[in-house]
């Protein structure tokens, strides 16, 4: 079956780093990859998401591009704000296969 | 417009009782999902609702715990003699079509203690 395996947290940067948050996949076929976030006091939404290799998902300055190759789906920012504190799960689903998510890691920006 | 709703937000609750916790999906959404959410743990899948097929209840830790779903729209998740395990935030997600790969919407989450 989907598993998914994040990077272990928490991470914390200083305003206007760069941050990459790995994510692979081990699955049957190619699944759709999904970044969801979780800012602090509200539910989770989705940040991006990909639906076939070499896809890429862009939201709110973030990124991430579907990997075959490498079956990874790495999140991006190339200058993280202090809002961006939040906790960030991977998610893979096929279309007829259980969807899992990784554990989670929470990101810290300190101004 | 409406999104996904729980109810209660907060439940404190004595080892042994029985608790329920609501979700009402985002209407015309036909899929619903229930979640754990427990300290670096993740999210638990826990049971899956489309339409008004059986439910997908591979991911319910014990059978301690049922859920179902009324005329395809609000669930309910029960669970029967609570532990201290059973604490952690339990989140409803609802999607438009069948597919696991549809995007899910959240609700704010339910957050489960047990004394």
């Amino acid at each position: 079956g989907n598993s998914v395996t994040q990077m272990e947290g928490p991470v914390t940067l200083s305003e206007e780093a760069f941050l990459t948050i790995n994510c692979t996949y081990t699955a049957t076929g190619y699944p759709s990859l999904f970044w969801y976030v979780q800012y602090p006091g509200e539910g989770l939404q989705l940040l991006l998401k990909a639906t076939k290799a070499d896809d890429k998902g862009s939201n709110k300055g973030f990124e991430a591009t579907y990997r075959k190759e490498t079956t990874s789906f790495h999140l991006e920012k190339g200058s993280v704000q202090v809002s961006d504190s939040a906790v960030y799960f991977c998610e893979g689903a096929g279309a007829n296969s259980k969807l899992t998510f990784g554990k989670g890691i929470t990101l810290s920006v300190r101004p | 417009g409406a999104g996904v709703s729980q109810s209660p937000s907060n439940k404190v609750t004595e080892k042994g009782k029985d608790v329920e916790l609501r979700c009402d999906p985002i209407s015309g959404h036909t899929a619903l999902y229930w979640y754990r959410q427990s300290l670096g743990q993740g999210l638990e899948f826990l049971i899956y609702f489309q339409g008004n097929s059986a439910p997908d209840k591979s991911g319910l830790p014990s059978d301690r715990f049922s859920a179902e779903r009324t005329g395809g729209s609000v669930s309910t998740l029960t669970i029967q003699r609570t532990q201290q395990e059973d604490s952690a935030v339990y989140l409803c997600a609802s999607s438009l079509g069948p597919q696991f790969t549809d995007t899910q919407y959240f609700g704010p989450g339910t957050r489960l203690t047990v004394l």
